[in-house]
């Protein structure tokens, strides 16, 4: 089946942990985006990447850090920076130069 | 800066009846325009989408419709069934380049009532 693979499913932070979320894809997609989503304020743009070896910040990239060492996979780390980590957070994933996004299910990160 | 206004927040409507969605968006460079659906606990689903040299586009039950002029589309669900409860999300590309990028408008929770 081909589709993206987001984990774990749930995720707790201690105190000035770092914490990195895994998002996998086996679409052969070259463009993967990390979101945030908080309840009534929609989808928010952390980090997104169209190639390998190469990503830019979105709108609230701060107190994150991703890497894209490799085409299948674009993991999230959410710093001790990020004050209020506390979200569900979404991978997806596209072909670079058509707009259709692709999800996967989402991590849900609370703050011990 | 790129910016996409839903409404409303939160919809009900009886089992049969119809539902209607409205977007507006800023960029008027914008032309890609889909609407996601999100069950709860999971990812967001594509269910429709539309481009700006389209003012409508029907698949069964779900129709999209967009005014460029107004920079406004809307996503109408007609008979509406308890399995369409959902958060629903349009969403918009904007005028930066080809990077992908889309503009989320804030979600409406749909309730479908038997």
């Amino acid at each position: 089946d081909g589709g993206i693979t987001q984990s774990p499913k749930y995720l707790f932070r201690k105190e000035g942990q770092n914490v990195t979320l895994s998002c996998e894809q086996n679409l052969n997609h070259d463009a993967m985006y990390w979101y945030r989503q908080d309840p009534g304020q929609g989808l928010r743009l952390i980090y997104y990447s169209q190639i390998v070896n190469d990503f830019q910040k979105g709108d609230i990239a701060e107190g994150y850090s991703v890497s894209r060492e490799k085409k299948e996979s674009f993991p999230l780390t959410v710093t001790s920076a990020q004050k209020n980590p506390t979200a569900f957070y979404l991978c997806a994933s596209s072909i670079v130069g058509r707009d259709i996004q692709y999800f996967g299910a989402g991590t849900r990160l609370s703050v011990l | 800066g790129e910016n996409v206004e839903q409404h409303p927040s939160t919809l009900s409507v009886q089992e049969g009846d119809s539902a209607v969605i409205k977007c507006t968006y800023s960029d008027s460079a914008s032309n890609y325009f889909p609407w996601y659906k999100q069950e709860l606990g999971k990812g967001p689903q594509l269910i429709i989408d539309i481009r700006s040299n389209v003012g409508e586009k029907k698949d069964q039950r779900i129709a999209v419709t967009l005014n460029k002029t107004a920079k406004h589309f809307s996503l109408h669900i007609t008979e509406t069934q308890p399995e369409d409860s959902a958060v629903y999300f349009c969403a918009a590309s904007p005028r930066s380049g080809n990077t992908g990028k889309l503009i989320f408008g804030q979600g409406t929770t749909l309730q479908v009532k038997p």
